[in-house]
């Protein structure tokens, strides 16, 4: 079965510093890949996905993540992250079941703290 | 509002208490999914419906877990003999099926948080 790893649990950054969140999934063929955050008290957005094609995605806000299939891995990236970046953020991978359902595999989160 | 709904956003119960949990998905959405999220832990998938066919269901999903969507719109996710390891928030999702922009993509309600004392 498809698993997914987000290997930093935890991320304190400054505002304007730049943000890498690793997601790495189990294994190859043709995947669709998500990003999506959860803020503070609020339900889990949406913040970018790949499906096919340009393996550097943008999303909403200023995230972008790039799918490199060598590697297992989209990373979810933003140059400069501001105090309403904080959030917990997650990868996900969605896996086919032999019944044809496509199911959406999560990873444990990363939670991002920004200080002002 | 035009998002999914949940409800109640906020449960506690008693050990041993059945608990029962509504989703009202997105109007047009066809596919409508149940996770449940633990402290610490991404979402897990429990059950799948495509209109009023529940057509998977995750192991996690024990006797003492039943959904229904009986008209294919709103949703229930119901928990008999509720225990404390049940304590978890209760997720819902819907999504459209493909062909439509934004198909397949899975938007999540706030979920049902339950406390099981």
């Amino acid at each position: 079965a498809q698993s997914v790893s987000q290997h930093n649990h935890h991320v304190i950054l400054s505002e304007a510093a730049s943000l890498e969140l690793g997601c790495n999934y189990s294994y190859g063929g043709t995947v669709n890949l998500f990003w999506y955050v959860q803020y503070p008290g609020q339900h889990l957005q949406l913040l970018l996905k790949y499906f096919s094609g340009d393996p550097l995605v943008k999303g909403i806000k200023g995230f972008e993540a790039e799918f490199i299939k060598s590697k297992f891995s989209f990373n979810l990236r933003k140059p400069s992250v501001q105090w309403s970046d904080t959030a917990e953020y997650f990868c996900a991978v969605r896996e086919r079941m032999n019944t044809g359902f496509q199911k959406l595999v999560f990873g444990t989160g990363t939670r991002l703290l920004v200080s002002p | 509002d035009t998002g999914v709904s949940q409800d109640p956003r906020h449960k506690i119960t008693k050990r041993g208490q059945n608990v029962t949990f509504r989703c009202d998905p997105i109007s047009e959405h066809n596919r409508l999914y149940w996770y449940r999220q633990t402290l610490g832990q991404g979402p897990e998938f429990l059950t799948y419906f495509q209109n009023e066919a529940q057509l998977e269901k995750s192991r996690l999903l024990s006797d003492r877990f039943s959904a229904e969507r009986p008209k294919g719109s709103f949703s229930t996710l119901e928990i008999q003999r509720t225990e404390q390891g049940d304590s978890a928030m209760y997720l819902c999702a819907s999504s459209s099926q493909g062909g439509k922009a934004g198909a397949n993509v899975l938007t999540f309600g706030a979920g049902s948080r339950l406390t099981v004392l």
